[in-house]
């Protein structure tokens, strides 16, 4: 699986749209990008995925460059209960289920 | 509710005593996973299960047993824990296809003295 690379950090004011960046520069065709958060120890929670079109689900919309390097996860309307850790993930979709290769991710604080 | 839930959500014990975390899914689903994460290393993958009687190791297996005797259910077993797995441990499930995004329990926060 190609590896990402994102931010350490990032803050957002409540309201505002929150744009996570990631960097995929060796994904591969057949490769998908995910997003998961994880607020504080709790589980991780699935957001989106996307291979090269534009995706959009209730909380959340994912940009994905023409070339693929790289993908953009934006909330449109930041609040206190998206503060978290997010991660980028790019993984092979062959129709099976595999195990997800978590690095550091951004941790978003959102503050009033 | 769809769910996956583990049990217990926190546990202190002593080393070298057998311990099991229970894990359930109510989602059909036939991929289940374990995972633990630490400071600084991220969720690392120990077992994953693609179907009923079919498991096999992930990334960091060593000192973990699993087993898969029904499709809702993935058990964690430690033989003789250490303290080196103090951790916080996610169990995890997801259908095959078409999507596949996995759904986290709780986590199972252990700490081995």
């Amino acid at each position: 699986d190609a590896k990402t690379t994102q931010p350490p950090s990032m803050d957002c004011a409540e309201g505002r749209a929150a744009n996570l960046p990631c960097n995929h520069s060796t994904i591969s065709g057949n490769e998908y990008v995910y997003w998961y958060r994880q607020i504080h120890s709790q589980g991780p929670q699935y957001i989106i995925h996307g291979l090269k079109n534009n995706e959009t689900n209730e909380m959340a919309s994912l940009i994905i460059t023409e070339d693929r390097k790289s993908s953009t996860l934006i909330l449109p309307h930041a609040t206190l209960r998206d503060t978290a850790v997010y991660y980028c993930i790019v993984r092979g979709n062959t129709g099976t289920a595999s195990k997800l290769t978590f690095g550091t991710g951004t941790r978003l604080q959102v503050t009033l | 509710e769809a769910q996956v839930t583990q049990n217990p959500r926190y546990l202190i014990t002593v080393t070298g005593k057998k311990l099991t975390v229970t894990c359930s899914q109510n989602m059909n689903h036939e991929y289940m996973s374990w995972y633990r994460q630490d400071p600084g290393l991220g969720l690392r993958q120990i077992y994953y299960s693609m179907n009923v009687e079919v498991t096999d190791k992930g990334d960091v297996p060593e000192g973990y047993k699993v087993s898969r005797k029904e499709k809702r259910n993935f058990p964690l077993i430690l033989e003789s824990p250490s303290p080196n797995q103090t951790s916080l441990y996610f169990c995890a499930s997801s259908a095959v296809r078409p999507r596949h995004e996995q759904y986290f329990g709780p986590g199972t926060r252990l700490t081995v003295t």
